[in-house]
């Protein structure tokens, strides 16, 4: 089974930072990659695919970058309605999460 | 608009059986490949079944295989999860996702599971 470990767990940032969370995959998933955001109480939502294509509608802020096992989410500039908790999924075999990374706004 | 709406949860005791259902509305549904995910209270996101447009292809995780039974009514337009010998690891929010070009692009708002006595 291939793993997903998503780091940091949390993370607080300022309003307009700059916020990068990673994802390492147990094994190589060349660009099988897409990174969520879940709100609570929500559904989680597509932000990116394939490691760097942005989701239709999503602000341009967002943006993904890696392949093989090492992926990065950025957050160009932090804005309020970015808390939430992201996760990276791998779609190269079968599916599997990252544990998530709740990023709070400080 | 393109819509996935999930029912069926609910309380059942342990040993027991639940029927999941999430209606599709606003696309094509036979032409999509669908999952059902989970998440636990608290917890992240666990991928629990998959099957093909056709139906005729499905996929399972070992923590829910053997167990667990996913179908598909293209006729109405209706994806099901059978949930038995339910276990109190298996409450969650359940949600169905769709798949369009190997990317899950549109979820339904969750129903919940609670497995207890």
């Amino acid at each position: 089974d291939i793993q997903m470990t998503q780091s940091p767990s949390t993370l607080s940032a300022s309003v307009g930072d700059r916020v990068t969370i990673a994802c390492r995959a147990s094994q190589s998933i060349s660009r099988w990659l897409a990174w969520y955001q879940q709100k609570p109480g929500k559904a989680p939502k597509l932000l990116i695919y394939l490691a760097s294509s942005l989701e239709s509608g999503v602000p341009s802020r967002f943006s993904g970058s890696g392949s093989g096992t090492e992926f990065t989410l950025t957050i160009s500039s932090l804005q309020p309605d970015d808390s939430a908790t992201y996760y990276c999924q791998q779609y190269d075999t079968y599916w599997t999460f990252g544990q998530g990374t709740k990023v709070e706004i400080k | 608009e393109v819509q996935l709406v999930e029912s069926g949860g609910g309380l059942v005791q342990p040993g027991g059986s639940l029927r999941l259902s999430c209606a599709a509305s606003g696309f094509n549904f036979s032409t999509y490949e669908m999952n059902w995910v989970r998440q636990a209270p608290g917890k992240g996101l666990e991928w629990v079944s998959y099957i093909s447009g056709s139906g005729i292809t499905t996929y399972y995780a070992d923590s829910v295989k053997g167990r667990f039974t996913i179908s598909r009514d293209n006729a109405k337009n209706a994806l099901n999860l059978q949930m038995d010998s339910l276990r109190a690891e298996d409450t969650a929010i359940y949600y169905c996702a769709r798949v369009r070009s190997n990317r899950w692009d549109v979820w339904g708002q969750g129903t919940t599971v609670t497995v207890s006595s």
